[in-house]
């Protein structure tokens, strides 16, 4: 069964300093991943997204993540946060082929000005 | 991407009753699905909810329990039945198009049920 895995489960920081969030997942075949975000007070919305090609994929606001297929990865990273940036963020995969979105337990990160 | 509304935003329900949740897309949609996100968990889905058949549940949950309908391409009801407070729950609503052989999915504000 397919499974998602989010290392920090609470992530703390200053303005200015750099983040990086874990995103693990097992399945064998071929996936498709996201990372979503929530703000306080609104809805997931989708940051960015990987299908093919470059597994290096820009996002919104700045955002960035990395697909490492040998790892099973595909953490998030930006290189100065803002406390704009202050959100519960969430990894998902899919199996291509299905509709299916498996979801991690989601990071809450906190920056502070 | 699809703008998605629900109604209500939050409840405060008995125990023993039954809630209705509508969603509601701003345009016509191939894929929609709801889920749930229990406190301090991430989501779960529920049921994908098929415009013109029975809804595809995933194991755990069951039609009676979480009856769906989706009369057209734009709209689609939960309902949680019999409810217990274990039921206490967010639950989100999303919509997709199938893109290279996935569905990209945009979510709903949710549903804020309290059962007591």
């Amino acid at each position: 069964a397919q499974s998602v895995s989010q290392h920090n489960h609470h992530v703390i920081l200053s303005e200015a300093a750099s983040l990086e969030l874990g995103c693990n997942y097992s399945y064998g075949g071929t996936v498709n991943l996201f990372w979503y975000v929530q703000y306080p007070g609104q809805h997931l919305q989708l940051l960015l997204k990987y299908f093919s090609g470059d597994p290096l994929v820009k996002g919104i606001k700045g955002f960035e993540a990395e697909f490492i297929k040998s790892k099973f990865s595909f953490n998030l990273r930006k290189p100065s946060v803002q406390w704009s940036d202050t959100a519960e963020y969430f990894c998902a995969v899919n199996a291509q082929g299905t509709d299916k979105l498996i979801f991690g337990t989601g990071t809450r990160l906190q920056v502070f000005p | 991407s699809a703008v998605i509304s629900q109604k209500p935003s939050r409840d405060i329900c008995q125990r023993g009753t039954s809630l209705t949740i509508q969603c509601q897309v701003d345009s016509q949609v191939t894929m929609m699905f709801w889920y749930r996100q229990q406190p301090g968990q991430s989501l779960t889905l529920i049921a994908t909810a098929n415009q013109g058949s029975e809804a595809t549940y995933e194991s755990g949950f069951v039609i009676d329990k979480f009856p769906i309908s989706r009369p057209n391409l734009t709209f689609s009801t939960l309902t949680v039945s019999n409810m217990s407070p274990e039921d206490s729950s967010i639950y989100l609503c999303s919509a997709g198009e199938p893109n290279r052989g996935s569905s990209e999915q945009y979510f709903g504000p949710g549903t804020r049920l309290t059962v007591t």
